[in-house]
């Protein structure tokens, strides 16, 4: 079955670059059709979908981050990859990758915490 | 960005119970409507697709109704193990968007 898993840094400091990847099990990321997506949870508080990436690297991301923002695709190590630029303690969360994102989303990734400060 | 809100934010019943949750959209967004269960500490799991499919291997139990704004999510027998939050999230606008959440304990 599909699994995902995310990995990197667990703090990252005010105005610095949050860099995250995904690994994928169980299907290629290439594989025709696919969406790839990128959802964070604050604390208490609902999933905000981030951004998708298309098998063929095309995206789309949320308004509210695209100035900030940056998905790719590995296609060699079947990962891709989130990059958010000048963090600050709003960006505090859990952030989980998941299959899907024009649709549903699922599976998700167990989610990892990533957490702003100095 | 379409916004979607749940009632009640968090509810209380006995194993057994029929339990209900809502989920109203700021516009119409036809069927365009999913449920997910988040238990603590885990990532949420898709339940329902599409307002009424039921994901699979997802018990029975577990069902969904609505169109247009107005969306139901029904848990028919309560089970212990069914404590958790459940969000609805709606993909007929980019970006989708989820509700705030129904947090269910058991009384």
């Amino acid at each position: 079955q599909v699994q995902l898993q995310e990995s990197g840094p667990g703090l990252v400091k005010p105005s610095q670059t949050l860099s995250l990847t995904c690994t994928v099990s169980g299907t290629s990321i290439s594989s025709r059709g696919s969406y790839w997506s990128w959802i964070r949870q604050r604390p208490g508080e609902g999933p905000e979908w981030i951004g998708y990436i298309y098998y063929s690297g095309g995206t789309f991301y949320s308004p509210s981050l695209e100035s900030r923002l940056a998905i790719s695709l590995d296609t060699s190590k079947n990962q891709f990859s989130l990059k958010l630029r000048s963090v600050t303690a709003a960006d505090t969360a859990v952030y989980y990758c998941a299959k899907g994102g024009r649709t549903w989303v699922a599976p998700w990734g167990q989610g990892t915490l990533v957490t702003v400060s100095s | 960005d379409i916004q979607m809100t749940q009632s009640p934010s968090s509810l209380s019943a006995s194993v057994g119970d029929r339990v209900t949750i809502t989920c109203q959209a700021s516009q119409d967004i036809n069927n365009y409507l999913n449920w997910y269960q988040q238990k603590p500490g885990k990532a949420p799991k898709l339940l329902i697709y599409d307002a009424s499919n039921l994901q699979t291997g997802v018990p029975s139990r577990f069902s969904g109704s609505g169109f247009g704004t107005d969306f139901t999510f029904t848990i028919s027998r309560l089970q212990p193990e069914d404590i958790a939050t459940y969000y609805c999230q709606q993909y007929d606008n980019l970006p989708m968007t989820f509700g705030q959440g129904t947090r269910l304990e058991i009384k």
